[in-house]
């Protein structure tokens, strides 16, 4: 059974600061999306990840994908309060998407 | 286009009763999956539900079950519903049936089990 463990399960930050979030597989990803939820909401992709060593920015926000593929971070950039939530990786296996437990990050103004 | 909606938002019920709980995909989508988001435990995978069957089923005893109608939404039977049954329970929907693709998830409904 796959496991996905993320780090750090829990981050407070100040608005402005830099952060990086990663997870980690005890096997292979098929391919990798990143989620954010927001509280008394669904999780949101927002982004997917295929290949070893990919890398993939959206405005503040850059995903990196390990080259063996097992590994992967999300690094934000001048942190904002909007960007607080719980962020999730998944690795779409065979029928099922496959969790890890979060990072919560919260970050103050 | 409507996103998925779920119902109820919140239910609270007591040990031994039944919940059930509903899922209205995106229109078009044909694929249904229901997960469980317990306090400090991420999402745990239940069960999918494509073209009216169940594709897969995650490690849940069979108090846990679910159905899927002609109009391709779901619902989830959660039968002698005990303490640890309380969490928030996620429907998300998909287009085809090639595994998970891109979810879409409703909001939730959260259930307190008393």
């Amino acid at each position: 059974t796959q496991l996905l463990e993320q780090s750090p399960q829990f981050l407070s930050i100040q608005e402005g600061e830099n952060l990086t979030v990663y997870c980690n597989s005890s096997s292979v990803f098929s391919s990798l999306q990143w989620y954010r939820q927001e509280p008394g909401e669904g999780p949101v992709l927002l982004v997917t990840v295929v290949t070893g060593g990919e890398v993939k920015k959206l405005k503040r926000l850059t995903f990196q994908f390990g080259d063996a593929r097992k590994d992967s971070s999300l690094h934000i950039t001048a942190a904002q309060p909007g960007d607080t939530g719980l962020y999730l990786c998944a690795d779409e296996g065979a029928q099922k998407l496959v969790f890890g437990q979060g990072t919560r990050l919260t970050i103050n103004p | 286009e409507a996103g998925v909606t779920q119902s109820p938002t919140h239910l609270i019920k007591t040990r031994g009763q039944q919940a059930t709980l509903r899922c209205s995909p995106i229109s078009g989508h044909t694929s249904v999956y229901w997960y469980q988001q317990a306090l400090g435990l991420g999402l745990q995978f239940l069960l999918w539900y494509d073209e009216g069957e169940e594709r897969n089923r995650g490690n849940f005893p069979p108090r846990f079950s679910g159905r899927q109608f002609p109009n391709y939404s779901s619902e989830l039977n959660v039968n002698a519903l005990e303490l640890e049954d309380s969490a928030l329970y996620l429907c998300a929907s998909s287009f085809g049936n090639s595994g998970a693709n891109v979810l879409t998830f409703g909001a939730g409904s959260r259930l307190t089990v008393l």
